[in-house]
Formats: C-alpha cells, structure tokens, sequence
C-alpha cells in the first residue's frame, strides 16, 4: 500500500521568500512522485514529476523538488514566491505502469504582499 | 493536443434524483481515472479503465456509481440516486498506456457536484 503525507495544510509565505512544502510518502516498491497544482476555479495542473531518474527535478513557474529516498520525502520548493502561486498543492505517489494515485491531502499556499 | 474535458462543470441536484458526469480523454490515452474531492479533504481514487475495461473499481464507493466507457473513449460516471455525501469535486485524468514507464497523467478540470 502506499500513502503520502503532507505537513501542513496551509503555508503562508511573504511574496519573495522561500517556498517549502512538504511530503513524505511511504511506498513498499520504487515509487513515482507528482506534485500538482490546483489554482482557483480550475483543475489540477502538474508541477513536476519523478520517475527513478534525476533525484533532482524541475518543473514549470520556478518550482523544483528533491527525491530523498532515505528520508522518503519529496519536498516542493521555489526560491522565490509571488502572489500568483498562491493555490492549493498536492503531492501524489503511484507505483509504475499507470496506476492510480495516491494523493496527500493537499497544502493550501498563502503569499503575502 | 486538446486535453481532458469534462462536462458539466457544475451541478446541483436533489437528493434521490441522478447524475451523468462526462470525462472525454486525450485521443489515444488508453488508460482513464476518476477521483473525487469531497468536502476538502484528500483526491480519492474511484476507478482506472484501460480502454473499455475496468482495470480497478476499488474505490468505488458503492453500487449507486456505475461508471462506464464505450468503445475505449469516453467515459461516463452515473450516480443513482444521489445522496448528500456524493457531493464534492469530481476528477477525470487520461494517461498513455505503459508497462515499465510512466507517463504521467493529464487531469480535467473537475464537475463539483452538490447535492441538496
């Protein structure tokens, strides 16, 4: 079975700080890793994703996320936010060949001016 | 490519009465999820067809849903009767099919349902 938790249901951060948000996961086989994003009013969006190559991964609007087997976590970070990311963040886990989903429960991101 | 539509939107109906929801996946995704959000907490999973087949239903939640997908295209989620804990965000997503490789996963936009 497989599970992801992620801390924090609402971060709140200053437009310019850092951007953390945080998932672990737990996995009994080598796992793939999503962290999607859903704006206001619309549908799910995929940040990035790992699928056992680089640990490091980049994805769209500055976002990036580190594979840390060791610590089983999967944490989404931005250098620098701005008011357009505020929106709620999900990470999510699936073993491979197109199984479903797992997701966390979600982390609505604040950014304040 | 166009990407995953689904339809309507929105929709509010009354307890007891049914409910079609519509999921039309990218042209040549094999593989198509539903999931449902309800009253803020995490995406759960429904069911995964590969093609016209259920692959998965486990999570179904029961009988009243029947989901349905004619001709390996798009995909229907019937709800019958509904019930006030049906309510919530409704999710469809389409991915390549693979055995060793994942894709990755194309998600709509969602239908909230709301039941009255």
């Amino acid at each position: 079975a497989q599970s992801v938790t992620q801390l924090g249901s609402h971060v709140s951060v200053s437009e310019g700080a850092l951007v953390l948000l945080r998932c672990n996961y737990s996995s009994s086989v080598p796992p793939y890793l999503f962290w999607y994003v859903q704006y206001p009013n619309q549908g799910l969006q995929l940040l990035l994703k790992y699928t056992s190559a680089a640990t490091l991964v980049k994805g769209i609007n500055g976002f990036e996320a580190e594979f840390k087997k060791s610590e089983t976590s999967f944490h989404l970070t931005k250098p620098s936010a701005h008011m357009s990311d505020a929106a709620e963040y999900f990470c999510a886990v699936t073993r491979t060949g197109g199984s479903r989903l797992t997701f966390g429960e979600g982390t609505q991101l604040t950014v304040n001016p | 490519e166009a990407g995953v539509t689904q339809f309507p939107s929105h929709s509010v109906i009354e307890k007891g009465q049914t409910v079609t929801l519509r999921c039309d996946p990218i042209s040549g995704h094999d593989n198509l999820y539903w999931y449902r959000r309800v009253m803020g907490k995490e995406i759960k999973f429904l069911l995964h067809f590969v093609k016209e087949s259920k692959q998965d239903e486990s999570g179904m939640p029961n009988n009243r849903f029947l989901a349905e997908r004619t001709g390996g295209t798009y995909s229907t989620l019937k709800v019958q009767p509904a019930e006030l804990e049906d309510s919530g965000v409704y999710f469809c997503a389409s991915s390549l099919q693979g055995v060793r490789k994942n894709y990755g996963y194309t998600f709509g936009s969602g239908t909230r349902l709301t039941v009255v």
